[in-house]
């Protein structure tokens, strides 16, 4: 199975700041990834689609960039909204895999 | 606009069986491949099975190939998964997803997902 590992796991930090997530793949998943959004007691939302396509309605505050093995998410300025949990996920093979999640809190 | 929503989820004892449902509109369900994703509360999500717009592709995790079926009736807009021999690590709230257009963009809609619990 290809293993996602995000980085960091919790993120500190304060509205109005930029700040990157993480995500790398155990091996080459071109650019086969998405990443999530996730509010406690909710499901998950889709904010971009093959690493760098944003859904239509997602903030362009969010952008996604890479390929292959290393992946991150930007996030330009943070609304308050914002924090909560991100996922990525890796649609190259199967198992479709996700990694296990970053937090992002109020600093 | 696009609705998922779960059914079917219960407590059930190790080794039982159980059958998800999920009921789906807003779209045109045939047209999509469809997804079950499960969520251990306060843990991460894990992919568990999908299906092709007609049912004819499928497939699954390694944990659950031979003890989950994933099915669909387009006709009545639904998404099954059957579940037998089902064990403790099967406890889980699980979603069912729709794909975007293409597969492999990731999912676009989720239901709130229908809690099954896997107990002695």
């Amino acid at each position: 199975d290809i293993q996602l590992t995000q980085s960091p796991a919790f993120l500190s930090a304060s509205v109005g700041d930029r700040v990157t997530i993480t995500c790398r793949a155990s091996q080459g998943i071109e650019r086969y990834l998405a990443w999530y959004q996730q509010t406690p007691g909710k499901a998950p939302k889709l904010l971009i689609y093959a690493a760098s396509t944003l859904l239509g309605g997602v903030p362009s505050r969010f952008s996604g960039s890479g390929s292959g093995t290393e992946f991150t998410l930007t996030i330009s300025s943070l609304q308050p909204e914002d924090f909560v949990l991100y996922y990525c996920q890796q649609l190259n093979t199967y198992p479709i895999t996700f990694g296990q999640g970053t937090r992002l809190e109020i600093k | 606009e696009v609705q998922l929503v779960e059914s079917g989820g219960v407590v059930v004892q190790p080794g039982g069986s159980l059958r998800l449902s999920c009921a789906a509109s807003g779209f045109t369900f045939d047209d999509y491949t469809m997804h079950w994703v499960r969520q251990v509360p306060g843990k991460g999500l894990e992919w568990v099975a999908l299906t092709s717009w007609d049912g004819f592709t499928t497939y699954y995790r390694d944990s659950v190939r031979g003890r989950f079926t994933i099915s669909r009736d387009n006709r009545k807009n639904s998404l099954y998964l059957e579940m037998s021999s089902l064990r403790i690590e099967d406890t889980a709230l699980y979603h069912c997803a729709k794909a975007s257009a293409h597969w492999y963009d990731g999912m676009d809609a989720w239901g709130p997902g229908t809690t099954v619990t896997v107990s002695p």
